[in-house]
């Protein structure tokens, strides 16, 4: 147990549709950063945020937006579902801060979206 | 950019066996480099990582890795192959100037480990 929740861990739903993906970091963590991974796109960096605020961003579509909250889970927003959104969405969390960039990242065990 | 490649999508190992997969590493500054295990349905875990310390990484379960700057390589190996290393493992490289941010991701290879 890496001590990273992510809920749901199951989720269908239809084109078009929007969801909510929620990330609880391991205690004391401050960052908080969200993968993708697919069959065909592999593991990719979405986002990362550091203490509610957002630090890094990857190959994050429009469609999609992140935020972490003052208690410092995250949510991943996915709108206007399409097919290609499905995969299974992974957060992480670690005790990196700013200057300490060799730490350790913490890994869900994801939330696997199915769009139909 | 910083890019890592894994070669071989599936390697297939008898139990007891050496393991050995590989990595190599695309990378314009002095890179950090870490091996990542997926077990079915659950995250990834971290396997080892070099942070431009010691070239040979020790890591979980019996893996190893060395960093070679020559080959810019950095390959995973564990002596003797066991049935619960049966998994994907993934190889990243990372800026160590930005850390984790944007931490890149070889394609992953999966193990197969037969009795």
């Amino acid at each position: 147990d890496s001590g990273v929740t992510q809920t749901p861990k199951h989720l269908i739903t239809a084109t078009g549709q929007r969801v909510t993906l929620r990330c609880s970091p391991r205690s004391g963590d401050l960052s908080v950063y969200w993968y993708q991974q697919s069959l065909d796109q592999g593991l990719q960096f979405l986002i990362q945020y550091y203490n509610g605020e957002e630090r890094a961003k990857g190959n994050i579509l429009e469609r999609f937006s992140a935020q972490q909250f003052p208690d410092l889970h995250s949510e991943l927003n996915l709108s206007s579902l399409e097919l290609g959104d499905s995969a299974l969405y992974f957060c992480a969390s670690s005790v990196v801060s700013l200057t300490s960039r060799a730490g350790e990242l913490f890994f869900g065990e994801g939330s696997r979206l199915t769009v139909l | 950019a910083q890019s890592v490649t894994q070669l071989g999508s599936h390697v297939s190992v008898s139990e007891g066996a050496l393991v050995l997969l590989r990595c190599n590493y695309s990378s314009s500054v002095p890179p950090y480099l870490f091996w990542y295990v997926q077990y079915p349905n659950q995250g990834l875990q971290l396997l080892l990582k070099y942070t431009s310390a010691a070239t040979l990484v020790k890591g979980i379960n019996g893996f190893e890795a060395e960093f070679k700057k020559s080959e810019t390589s950095f390959h995973l190996t564990k002596p003797s192959a066991h049935m619960s290393d049966a998994a994907e493992y993934f190889c990243a490289v990372s800026d160590p100037y930005t850390g984790f941010q944007k931490l890149v991701f070889g394609t992953g290879t999966r193990l197969l480990v037969s009795p």
